[in-house]
């Protein structure tokens, strides 16, 4: 079985730190994702990244950035957090390969408070 | 941009009962993939069911199955002879045929489980 973990279940960081929710898969997928859940909102992308040291985008990067040095690791870094960061974080990944309907596979998600 | 909309935030049914829940998407492509995600309360989000746009045939998996319709842009999910263990948040999801493989979420329905 595809196993995405994410270093922590809950997190309390105090406004203004720089934070780092770790993600690691083991299946040799290409692609890795950072979504934010709200209540209300559903899940929105913040990130993603196709390949090792390539990054993309998502719906809502602002006050985020992130790295993928390695093939299985992707890190979500909260530059200075702040209290509107408080959310569910979640990670995922897929195999990568186009024009076959893979699945994408989570982690079972860090909450994060900031104080 | 495509947009997923679910328009039942909270629904439940009785023990052994069947019930829909409901998705809506918006997209100019003419090939992609549909999908429902289950979450528990465990947090852990699970592939519940896959569509894909260029089959006419609605995806069946044990007692989940979809009514997909691709003219209407509608794509619900029956659960029938509902269990307790059915309980939890479901997202609706669309993901691009080709390219990056990022997902496009609803914003969510809890279903709850009478006994």
């Amino acid at each position: 079985d595809v196993k995405v973990t994410q270093s922590s279940r809950y997190l309390v960081k105090r406004t203004g730190e720089k934070v780092f929710l770790e993600c690691v898969q083991d299946m040799d997928h290409e692609n890795m994702f950072w979504y934010r859940q709200d209540p209300g909102l559903g899940l929105r992308l913040i990130y993603f990244s196709y390949d090792v040291k390539m990054k993309e985008k998502g719906d809502i990067p602002e006050g985020y950035s992130v790295s993928r040095e390695k093939k299985e690791r992707f890190s979500l870094i909260l530059e200075s957090a702040s209290t509107n960061q408080t959310s569910m974080y979640l990670c995922a990944s897929s195999l990568g390969w186009d024009g076959v309907n893979t699945e994408a596979f989570f982690g079972q998600g860090t909450r994060l408070t900031v104080v | 941009a495509q947009t997923v909309t679910q328009s039942q935030p909270e629904m439940s049914v009785q023990e052994a009962e069947t019930v829909t829940l409901s998705c809506t998407y918006d997209t100019s492509e003419s090939d992609y993939y549909l999908f429902w995600y289950k979450q528990p309360p465990s947090r852990q989000m699970i592939l519940v069911i896959r569509q894909e746009a260029y089959k006419q045939q609605n995806a069946t998996e044990n007692r989940f199955s979809v009514n997909f319709q691709k003219a209407a842009k509608s794509f619900s999910l029956k659960i029938s002879d509902s269990q307790l263990g059915d309980a939890a948040m479901y997202f609706c999801a669309y993901r691009s045929a080709g390219g990056n493989e990022k997902l496009t979420f609803g914003t969510g329905t809890r279903l709850t489980i009478i006994p």
